[in-house]
C-alpha cells in the first residue's frame, strides 16, 4: 500500500463554493502530481511539483491552483466551483532522482476525491 | 501525435479463465511502458514496467509483453480471480523532455464473474 492520502474521498457542493482537496504523502517523495479522471477516460495531468515552492501547470488547463509549502503536502484549491469541475481528482507522488529523463519512475496514487458540483 | 490506445474497452470473463489485454502506442522516443491496475474507487497501482530491451516480464499471474518494433504491449492474466475485476491502464513514458512525459490509455475494464 502506498503512503499517500487524499481527503475527502467524496465531496458534494454547490456552485460558487471554494474548496480545497487535500493530499499528503509520508514517503518523502519530491515529485507530486494532480490528475483529473472522468469515467472511461484517460488521466489528465493538471498540476505537478518538483519540490517545495515548485508548482507547474500540466497538460490539461484547469481553473484550480496548487501550493507546495511542505514536501509532504500538496493541496489543490478551486476558488469558485462549477458543475464542469465535477470529476475524480487523483493525487500521486514519485521520487525525484534528477531533473533529467526519469526512465523508471513509478507513480504512487492516492485513492482519489470524487467531486460533484451541483 | 503521441497516443496510447487500449483494447478491448471492456471485457467479461469467468473466474479461472485467462485473458489478454492489448496496448498500442505511437509515443516516440519511447522510454518505458507500465501497466497499472485501478480498482473501483481507488487510485492506480503499478503492476509491471517494460523497458525497450525487455520482451516479457511476469508478476505472479500477470505477464506483460512488449514488441518495441510494432509498438505493442499486452497484459496476460492467468487463472483469473474475482479480485482481478478492475480497470487496467497502459501508461507510456517518452524521453523527449526532461520530465519524461507520461501518456495514459483509457483503460480496459475487466469484470470477472464467478
Amino acid at each position: 500500500e502506498a503512503d499517500i492520502y487524499q481527503t475527502p474521498r467524496y465531496l458534494v457542493i454547490g456552485t460558487g463554493k471554494k474548496i480545497t482537496l487535500e493530499c499528503s504523502q509520508t514517503m518523502g517523495h519530491d515529485k507530486m502530481y494532480w490528475y483529473q479522471q472522468d469515467p472511461g477516460m484517460e488521466l489528465h495531468l493538471i498540476h505537478y511539483s518538483y519540490g517545495v515552492n515548485s508548482t507547474e501547470k500540466g497538460d490539461l488547463s484547469s481553473e484550480s491552483t496548487v501550493s507546495r509549502i511542505r514536501t509532504e503536502h500538496f493541496p489543490l484549491t478551486l476558488e469558485s466551483a462549477r458543475p464542469s469541475h465535477t470529476s475524480q481528482y487523483l493525487c500521486a507522488s514519485s521520487p525525484l532522482r534528477d531533473r533529467g529523463p526519469s526512465t523508471n519512475e513509478k507513480l504512487f496514487f492516492g485513492s482519489g476525491t470524487q467531486l460533484s458540483v451541483l | 501525435k503521441n497516443q496510447v490506445e487500449q483494447s478491448p474497452q471492456s471485457l467479461i470473463i469467468l473466474e479461472g479463465k485467462n485473458c489478454t489485454l492489448q496496448c498500442n502506442y505511437t509515443v516516440s522516443p519511447f522510454s518505458n511502458l507500465r501497466w497499472y491496475k485501478q480498482d473501483t474507487g481507488r487510485g492506480p497501482v503499478s503492476l509491471t514496467i517494460m523497458t525497450f530491451s525487455e520482451n516479457t516480464k511476469s508478476n505472479g499471474r500477470y505477464t506483460a509483453t512488449l514488441d518495441a518494433d510494432t509498438k505493442q504491449s499486452s497484459l496476460h492474466i492467468t487463472a483469473s480471480q474475482l479480485s482481478d475485476s478492475a480497470s487496467y491502464i497502459c501508461v507510456v513514458s517518452d524521453r523527449g523532455s526532461t520530465l519524461g512525459r507520461l501518456y495514459f490509455g483509457r483503460g480496459t475494464q475487466l469484470t470477472v464473474w464467478p
